[in-house]
């Protein structure tokens, strides 16, 4: 089946300083989301991005769908983005379900 | 609009034991997905249903399984559980084109002991 990797597995950031995370697929999807997992487990949408680029506010995404791979960027980071950061992609080969990495844990520093 | 809710948030049982989690998805949603999650594996999928069918099952024995109702709504059940099966189960919800964005529940955070 499908991989999803992503990297870098753990980063430590000083508040202030810019990040950038990224997700490869091993083969190709129809539908991408990057998420962060909060302290308590829930996974919140940062993005939908099949393809192309979307901003909201200090973080961005980018999608090439032909190069099989997905950018999540964090700009002027702060110690509230500390937490778990997820790509999944999903409708591969006709399927209904989402392939997750195993994430990438961020810890910013005050 | 409300978003995913599951029930209970939290559930303790023994080994051997049954459970049943419930997960209702956004209002207007029609697939629903579960997933498992553990420090050692990560996020799972399990199976998503789209109106009342089972559409894709994830690699699960089957003690593992679930249903949906006409309401949308779904559960899953564990059957005779083991140590391993102690997990975080989140539920997500799609308007249900195939497989359009997910919104995640919660969760429900099952201890075996």
């Amino acid at each position: 089946g499908i991989q999803v990797e992503q990297s870098p597995p753990d980063l430590i950031l000083q508040e202030g300083a810019n990040s950038t995370l990224r997700c490869n697929f091993s083969d190709s999807v129809n539908n991408l989301q990057w998420f962060h997992q909060n302290p308590w487990g829930q996974l919140i949408n940062l993005f939908y991005i099949p393809s192309g680029t979307k901003q909201n506010g200090r973080l961005s995404a980018t999608t090439v769908a032909t190069e099989r791979y997905s950018l999540l960027y964090i700009s002027s980071s702060q110690t509230t983005d500390s937490g778990v950061y997820f790509c999944a992609g999903g409708g591969h080969s006709g399927t209904y379900k989402y392939i997750f990495g195993t994430g990438t844990r961020l810890k910013v520093l005050a | 609009k409300a978003g995913v809710t599951q029930t209970p948030r939290y559930l303790i049982k023994t080994r051997g034991q049954q459970v049943t989690l419930s997960c209702s998805p956004i209002s207007g949603h029609r697939s629903v997905s579960w997933y498992q999650q553990t420090p050692g594996q990560g996020l799972q999928f399990l199976f998503e249903y789209f109106s009342e069918t089972q559409r894709n099952k994830g690699n699960f024995p089957g003690r593992f399984s679930g249903r949906q109702f006409s309401n949308s709504r779904s559960e899953m059940n564990v059957s005779t559980l083991e140590l391993g099966d102690s997990a975080l189960y989140l539920c997500a919800s799609s308007p249900g084109l195939p497989p359009g964005e997910q919104y995640f529940g919660p969760g429900t955070r099952l201890t075996v002991t």
